[in-house]
C-alpha cells in the first residue's frame, strides 16, 4: 500500500516568507508526528497528533511554528516569517494508536531558508 | 524526563566485521525503545524495537539489540558488516504518551 508522503520535496525561499508544509499519513493511522532533521543534530520532535484529539504541541520552537490537521488525515506545518535557522529537513510520520507502534517516515521536506 | 545519548556520530568497520552502535537512555519508567536505520536519500525506517517482553531482540538484515535496566542500554550489533549496512541509525526511547525521542544519529561506513 501507499507509504506516508510529504510534498514538496524541496522548498527554497526568502528569509521573512511563510511556507506550508504537507503529509499524507497511512491510510488508518491515527496517530502523525512532525519532526525536524538538522545536520548532525538527530531528529527533533515537534507536534504529534492522536486521532481527534488535542495536539501535543510541546516540541514547536517558537510561536512561528504551527500545525493543523484536518480530518484525522492530512496534516500542514506552517512556518511563519521564516528564519535561516529554519532551514533544515521536516520529515512526518504516522502510526496506528499505540506507544509500541512502529512510526512509518516519509521521504521528507528540505527546507532552505536564504 | 526522558532522553537518548549515542556515543560516537560516526563508527567505521570492516566489511566483515563486528557491527557495534551504542545506545544509552534515561527514563524513571520503564521505557519502549527503538532502532531506525536512514540509509542515504531514503526516509527512516525501524530496524527492531523493544516493548518489555525478550531483552534480545533480532530485527531486520541480522541485526540485533539487548535492553540492559541495569546498564540503561540498547546497544546495537551484527556479526559481520556489509557494505549495505552503511547508512545512519537512530536510537529512540518512549517512556510515556505518544512523544519519542530520538538520539543524534550515528554514522555507519564500512570499508571494503
Amino acid at each position: 500500500g501507499a507509504g506516508v508522503s510529504q510534498s514538496p520535496s524541496n522548498k527554497v525561499t526568502e528569509k521573512g516568507k511563510d511556507v506550508e508544509l504537507r503529509c499524507d499519513p497511512i491510510s488508518g493511522h491515527t496517530a502523525l508526528y512532525w519532526y525536524r532533521q538538522s545536520l548532525g543534530q538527530g531528529l527533533e520532535f515537534l507536534i504529534y497528533f492522536q486521532g481527534n484529539s488535542a495536539p501535543d504541541k510541546s516540541g514547536l520552537p517558537s510561536d512561528r511554528f504551527s500545525a493543523e490537521r484536518t480530518g484525522g488525515s492530512v496534516s500542514t506545518l506552517t512556518i511563519q516569517r521564516t528564519q535561516q535557522e529554519d532551514s533544515a529537513v521536516y520529515l512526518c510520520a504516522s502510526s496506528y494508536n499505540q506507544r509500541t507502534d512502529t512510526q512509518y517516515f516519509g521521504p521528507g521536506t528540505r527546507l532552505t531558508v536564504l | 524526563a526522558q532522553s537518548v545519548t549515542q556515543l560516537g556520530s560516526h563508527v567505521s568497520v570492516s566489511e566483515g566485521a563486528l557491527v557495534l552502535l551504542r545506545c544509552n537512555y534515561s527514563s524513571s519508567v520503564p521505557p519502549y525503545l527503538f532502532w531506525y536505520v536512514q540509509y542515504p536519500n531514503q526516509g527512516l525506517q525501524l530496524l527492531l524495537k523493544y516493548t518489555s517482553a525478550a531483552t534480545l531482540v533480532k530485527g531486520i538484515n541480522g541485526f540485533e539489540a539487548e535492553f540492559k535496566k541495569s546498564e540503561t542500554s540498547f546497544h546495537l550489533t551484527k556479526p559481520s558488516a556489509h557494505m549495505s549496512d552503511a547508512a545512519e541509525y537512530f536510537c529512540a526511547v518512549n517512556t510515556g504518551g505518544f512523544k519519542t525521542i530520538f538520539g543524534a544519529g550515528t554514522r555507519l561506513f564500512v570499508k571494503a
